[in-house]
């Protein structure tokens, strides 16, 4: 069952450029991860933004959270060709805490 | 270093040979899951472990089976690999309600 639905599905930009990705989800959460994969290898965990919070920072990422939209959002600013990846949201089933459900991602290409 | 170990990092068997893929941890974790990833269906969650010996079922678990007699390690089963079982698998830990520590992923192909 998915659960996060990342908007849009693919993203191109240049260099410096600010790229938003949108995450929506159906059910209430405990607390909600974005997550970036380069290119079939591991995913790296970005941030979490719990469920009583509204907005959070780390570095050039910013991340809000929504719940009576039940939508989350990833800012990153001034982007690097670096930041080429895939990105997903993830929130967790409630009852256990940790057990993860993706999104199918957003593809994020930066051109220099 | 902490860390999320997986092995093997690719496997081509073949039909109805058993095959496991290890997984371990080097950070305590009480939580661990395993993951497949496939072309446009993104990542789906097999099974997970929230301690030792207390396993459940996630979104796609059949065909698959688990064990967790030790903390650190999450051994994925496949008894009877079948071509549809053809993935990118991934094991990851974490501390209950936190981040997940992904594993480096097992390219597994079943002819």
């Amino acid at each position: 069952s998915q659960q996060g639905e990342e908007d849009p599905q693919a993203l191109s930009i240049q260099e410096g450029e600010n790229a938003t990705m949108n995450c929506s989800y159906k059910t209430s959460i405990n607390n909600l991860q974005w997550y970036r994969q380069n290119s079939g290898r591991g995913l790296v965990h970005l941030i979490l933004i719990r469920s009583n919070e509204r907005e959070k920072h780390s570095g050039r990422l910013r991340v809000t959270l929504d719940t009576s939209k039940k939508s989350s959002s990833l800012l990153i600013t001034a982007s690097r060709a670096a930041d080429t990846a895939s990105y997903f949201c993830a929130t967790d089933k409630g009852q256990a805490g940790t057990a993860l459900i993706f999104g199918k991602g957003t593809t994020l290409s930066v051109s220099s | 270093e902490a860390q999320v170990t997986q092995n093997p990092r690719y496997l081509i068997t073949v039909t109805g040979k058993k095959l496991t893929v290890t997984c371990s941890q080097n950070m305590n974790h009480e939580y661990m899951s395993w993951y497949r990833q496939d072309p446009g269906l993104g990542l789906r969650q097999i099974y997970y472990s929230m301690n030792v010996e207390v396993t459940d079922k996630g979104d796609v678990p059949e065909g698959y089976k688990v064990s967790r007699k030790e903390k650190r390690n999450f051994p994925l089963i496949l008894e009877s690999p079948s071509p549809n079982q053809t993935s990118l698998y991934f094991c990851a830990s974490s501390i209950k309600g936190n981040e997940q520590y992904f594993g480096p992923g097992t390219r597994l192909t079943v002819t």
